[in-house]
């Protein structure tokens, strides 16, 4: 069984405050690391595929890293606004089952106004 | 373009109850299929994946079963529900492994099943 943790579990700021969360996966077996954006009542959408150790990958105000050796990914988002609450999903992928995902619990962001 | 249709969108079922959960894919041929649940306060659990016709690999021994009885539809089913089945059901496809980019998935809109 292979262990994805995301932490926090929830994350309450207000809008304008910035702030990351962390995913933590095997760092042997290393394939590729996806972060997905899920708002309620929504299907998860994509919104990074991360492959090299020292990644970065940016997408408007946020932004994401990986560090393979240590088996972590940081998710950034900078000013955070309403729009932006939703839980952050990143699920890992094992060089010998590159089609298969293996999930964390996910961050549920809420941004206050 | 691909879509990926899922339905339906909430259910509530008795206990001991049957299900059919049905998913379809357009505009890919041959996808990678899989079956997720969340359940309250938990993350997202494989269940079901299938890389073919007839296909199905079981992760979770469960209640629960699967079938693709054609290459773009995948079923997730039960005889009898249990109040444990509860949760949020999400189909998703992906492509073969082999282009340049790993695939990720893409996800059907999903089916909140309260079992009662």
């Amino acid at each position: 069984i292979l262990n994805v943790e995301q932490s926090p579990q929830s994350l309450h700021v207000q809008e304008g405050d910035s702030t990351n969360f962390t995913c933590s996966f095997p760092s042997s077996n290393f394939y590729a690391l996806h972060w997905y954006r899920w708002e309620t009542a929504k299907s998860p959408e994509a919104l990074f595929v991360m492959t090299l150790n020292g990644d970065e990958k940016k997408k408007g105000r946020i932004s994401a890293t990986l560090n393979t050796k240590e088996g972590y990914s940081y998710l950034y988002i900078k000013g955070s606004q309403p729009e932006d609450s939703a839980t952050y999903l990143c699920a890992f992928s094992p060089y010998n089952a590159g089609n298969m995902l293996t999930f964390g619990g996910g961050t549920r962001l809420m941004v206050k106004p | 373009s691909q879509t990926i249709h899922q339905w339906p969108a909430t259910l509530v079922q008795p206990v001991g109850s049957p299900l059919s959960l049905e998913c379809t894919v357009e505009g890919t041929s041959n996808p990678n299929l899989y079956w997720y649940r969340q359940a309250a306060g938990r993350g997202l659990q494989l269940l079901f994946y299938s890389i073919g016709i007839d296909q199905i690999s079981s992760e979770v021994p469960q209640n629960l079963s699967a079938s693709r009885p054609q290459d773009r539809q995948f079923i997730l089913s039960s005889k009898k529900l249990l109040l444990s089945d509860s949760g949020f059901y999400l189909c998703a496809w992906s492509v073969l492994l082999g282009g340049p980019t790993p695939p990720g998935y893409t996800f059907g809109s999903g089916t909140r099943l309260t079992v009662v």
